[in-house]
């Protein structure tokens, strides 16, 4: 069965306490895996496309790491306005599959 | 930058009412969704769109129709609203090669009493 899963479902950090999140996938045929940030009660922003394994996209602290089997979303010295929820979702052609997300906050 | 607009960002319903959620691109996108996202459940799909006219069931259709007459507009109807088509209503579009990224709305917050 085609599925995503994200780790954690939430997580806390100190300002600039780096950490990394998790996206893990069971699909056939990964056309494309992306990265999504939400804010409560807004559409999710887009972040990222990953195709293939070994690519890397950066953008100011985060970074979205690919393997065959998942994706990490590295975070270099959050800010508090990092905080929201994570989305990972894979497409396989006509299908998307979206994990459930990561809610990150970060303390100042 | 990709600009979907949806028509409301909170509407309250009353049960038994027809209600149209309204989403415009502004990106020449063949494909368009929608999805409705719950606590718990995360997003689950319920039309989607590859062309003008074309309409597919996504995972949870049931309760909802689509109608699109334009390339740029997307509309959900729910036919007859019911207390637990209480949600965040998400339109979204694409470019039609596959690996293409979805680009969302900021959503419809719907309450149907």
């Amino acid at each position: 069965e085609d599925q995503v899963t994200q780790s954690p479902e939430a997580l806390r950090l100190q300002e600039g306490e780096s950490s990394s999140l998790n996206c893990s996938y069971t699909v056939s045929g990964l056309r494309g895996l992306f990265w999504y940030r939400q804010d409560p009660g807004k559409g999710p922003e887009f972040l990222f496309t990953l195709y293939s394994a070994g690519e890397e996209k950066e953008k100011e602290r985060l970074k979205a790491t690919l393997t065959k089997k998942e994706s990490f979303l590295h975070i270099t010295a959050p800010k508090p306005e990092d905080s929201a929820t994570y989305l990972c979702a894979v497409n396989t052609g006509n299908q998307f599959y979206f994990g459930t997300g990561t809610s990150l906050t970060v303390i100042p | 930058d990709v600009k979907v607009t949806q028509s409301s960002r909170y509407l309250v319903k009353r049960t038994g009412e027809k209600v149209f959620l309204e989403c415009v691109q502004d990106m020449d996108h063949e494909n368009m969704f929608w999805y409705r996202q719950d606590p718990g459940l995360g997003l689950r799909l319920i039309y989607f769109s590859y062309d003008v006219k074309m309409k597919e069931k996504g995972d949870i259709p049931e309760g909802y129709s689509v109608s699109r007459e334009k390339k740029e507009r997307f509309s959900l109807i729910l036919e007859s609203a019911s207390t637990n088509q209480t949600s965040m209503y998400l339109c979204a579009s694409s470019f039609s090669p596959p690996g293409s990224p979805l680009h969302f709305g900021n959503g419809t917050r719907l309450t149907v009493t």
